[in-house]
């Protein structure tokens, strides 16, 4: 499959570990963001989501965390497996507007 | 589970030449999507249709871009004339209306090669 984002920031964690990847956003009005993994040679998949309300959110095994006044996102992976890696990228939307805007990604390497 | 299947996988075309990028959205969806991303580069907006028509576009979809929902299954991307810089993936993408329920589901992406 294609190789996404060659030169992306990389994280590198031990199996088991937990994975903290960060975000900065751009838009102070952007109301809902989103987490997506994207493996290689595949399209986008959703992780977990947030309201610009909410100031956290856990799903199963990861914690979406947000700093609305530093406009900053993070998602927390706990007890990481090899089938966390992938490229993840954090995803701000404006309800009003129907277009999402992605940030640059990270990738996220697990060790064994 | 329901998904956004794109075809074809890889597309290889001449510069100057006509590509069409197909998509069937999942069913019951009314809001559609075309994304690029070029290799290393993070994902970008290209457009969004609902109702038959585009609702918001980026300045990346210009006069060389079109869409097109022909028959209330699929929703194609039409690049008339491609450039060499228009190689990239293609990720076609749909939602439900529903605020509630505000996220994409993306299709596995066409990579487009222009030659």
């Amino acid at each position: 499959g294609e190789s996404v984002g060659l030169h992306l920031p990389t994280l590198s964690v031990q199996e088991g570990d937990n994975s903290i990847i960060n975000c900065a956003y751009s838009n102070s009005a952007s109301d809902y963001f989103i987490w997506y993994k994207q493996e290689s040679g595949k399209g986008p998949q959703f992780i977990i989501d947030i309201r610009s309300n909410m100031d956290k959110r856990q799903g199963q095994r990861v914690t979406v965390l947000l700093n609305k006044t530093v406009k900053h996102l993070s998602l927390q992976i706990a007890a990481t497996q090899p089938g966390d890696s992938a490229v993840y990228f954090c995803a701000e939307i404006f309800v009003y507007g129907q277009n999402f805007v992605f940030g640059p990604g990270t990738r996220l390497s697990v060790l064994p | 589970e329901p998904e956004v299947t794109q075809t074809p996988s890889h597309q290889v075309t001449q510069m100057g030449q006509e590509v069409i990028l197909r998509c069937v959205p999942i069913s019951n969806h009314l809001y559609f999507y075309w994304y690029r991303q070029i290799l290393g580069q993070k994902v970008e907006f290209l457009v969004s249709f609902y109702n038959n028509e585009i609702s918001e576009k980026s300045e990346i979809f210009d006069d060389q871009f079109s869409v097109e929902r022909p028959d209330g299954s699929n929703f194609t991307l039409k690049i008339r004339s491609t450039k060499l810089e228009d190689s990239a993936m293609y990720f076609c993408a749909s939602r439900l209306e529903e605020l509630a329920k505000n996220i994409q589901y993306f299709g596995a992406g066409t990579r487009l090669s222009v030659l």
